[in-house]
């Protein structure tokens, strides 16, 4: 089975412009989580979404957003790019949501992106 | 506010010892908890899990022992070996359907030969 899918890689910017980072999910999997991480934070959850709708959001402004397509593939936008915004992106997708519990996610390997 | 902290940045061990990896939370609602390991340009990959009804659960060489009343849960590595080196990430949530977890710093664990 292929695992998470996460592209592109790497991605550089400027500030002021937008980005969208695609994930495709294992196979089978309707549950999609994104998060941030960047030295000084860590690991910070951004969304979740789970059958197209966003099933929980994390503490991120309004330019961080994201989506989620019937074949459970997901995108992220970042809008108005900022410095800070620099982090590896990381996808996440699971079998939460359904009647599974006592799940794991896993992880991509994620889309590092830098904004000069 | 961190609601969850791996107070030790950095752990290092000889190979065959014991290495015990501790995580502190904040949140009584959380529920479920589970360690996760990374390697450098990777994602983190799921190491063990534990619900809050239970005080340890066992997956071959690594065991997570959960402290309710501490808050406090730790992993033990025995025996380590060198490729258990890398970033082991503690999380928490507050059920165990989300996809919403809150990570910890993050420990590295360095296990020497």
């Amino acid at each position: 089975k292929a695992g998470v899918t996460q592209t592109p890689r790497y991605l550089i910017k400027t500030r002021g412009q937008q980005v969208t980072l695609s994930c495709s999910p294992i196979s089978g999997h309707r549950s999609v989580s994104w998060y941030q991480q960047t030295p000084g934070q860590g690991l910070q959850f951004l969304f979740e979404y789970f059958s197209e709708t966003q099933r929980n959001k994390g503490n991120f402004p309004g330019r961080f957003s994201g989506r989620q397509f019937s074949n459970s593939r997901s995108e992220m936008n970042v809008s108005t790019l900022e410095l800070g915004d620099s982090a590896l992106y990381l996808c996440a997708s699971s079998l939460f949501g359904g009647e599974a519990t006592n799940e794991k996610l896993f992880f991509g390997s994620g889309t590092q992106l830098s904004v000069l | 506010d961190q609601q969850v902290k791996q107070n030790s940045p950095s752990l290092s061990v000889q190979e065959g010892r014991i290495s015990i990896l501790n995580c502190d939370y904040t949140n009584s609602m959380f529920d479920y908890f589970l360690w996760y390991k990374k390697y450098p340009a990777e994602g983190p990959t799921f190491l063990i899990s534990i619900s809050s009804i239970k005080d340890k659960n066992e997956d071959g060489r690594f065991t997570v022992f959960l402290n309710k009343s501490a808050k406090h849960l730790s992993l033990h590595i025995v025996p380590s070996q060198p490729g258990d080196s890398a970033v082991y990430f503690c999380a928490a949530s507050e059920s165990s359907n989300t996809g919403k977890l809150i990570f910890g710093q993050g420990t590295t664990l360095q296990v020497k030969p």
